[in-house]
């Protein structure tokens, strides 16, 4: 169990698109899911914290209105990347949790989602 | 502040041991620990939610002091699966369910 998805694993993009990257629980509900950004040979940044049903919370630094998060469903999680430029190539990831908020748990995580902005 | 895990790189022979510590600036609340292989996700290992708490599976194991604000990982008669960066993630804000991750430590097993 606890299985989380991510779609798509890989996108190339012209600059000045947008990208929309999925993030799925598919074995459990997932009140709070979390994106992370990891560049090459660094660790993972948290970018935000994705509740259902309420707004993101994004980590100090990180533009809210460049990355978009929806947390639609207990299942489904999306950060849309807007206008994209080639710094913001990276590897997205998103990792799912089944507790509720204020409960420490386990974060399980997807298979990340490699960027390229030509 | 990113914790710092020590070393940040380690090459073992096939069946020997290692430990990779973590060490963050703030109190701990819980430390989880995460292996991940080149261009895949991390994957869940284990988490401490007590200061003294110790855990292990198979031969691998970690433990918490709360009180150094340290953790340790701990991996014995290593096989070459167990190849890979090592993250430490720390909640360091009660109930908010963040994690900070550390530094990483890179674990290279040779036959």
């Amino acid at each position: 169990g606890a299985v989380v998805s991510q779609h798509p694993s890989r996108v190339i993009c012209k600059s000045g698109t947008s990208v929309k990257i999925e993030c799925r629980s598919l074995d459990f509900q997932a009140t709070t899911m979390f994106w992370y950004r990891q560049f090459p040979k660094q660790s993972l940044m948290l970018m935000a914290t994705s509740n259902e049903g309420s707004k993101a919370t994004y980590e100090q630094g990180v533009e809210k209105d460049k990355f978009l998060i929806n947390h639609a469903s207990l299942t489904l999680s999306t950060l849309t990347v807007t206008s994209a430029h080639p710094e913001d190539s990276s590897f997205y990831i998103c990792s799912a949790s089944r507790s509720g908020r204020g409960v420490t748990d386990t974060q399980y995580f997807g298979p990340g989602t490699r960027l390229t902005v030509l | 502040q990113q914790p710092v895990q020590s070393p940040q790189a380690v090459i073992l022979r096939e069946g020997e041991d290692a430990v990779i510590n973590c060490s963050s600036s703030k109190a701990l609340y819980s430390v989880h620990w995460y292996r991940q292989k080149h261009g895949e996700a991390p994957v869940f290992l284990m988490i401490l939610l007590k200061g003294g708490e110790q855990k292990g599976h198979d031969k691998i194991s970690a433990s918490f002091n709360e009180k150094k604000q340290q953790s340790s990982l701990y991996l014995t008669a290593s096989q070459l699966s167990y190849s890979g960066t090592y993250f430490c993630g720390t909640e360091t804000d009660f109930g908010n369910e963040k994690l900070t991750f550390g530094t990483g430590t890179r674990l290279t097993i040779i036959p």
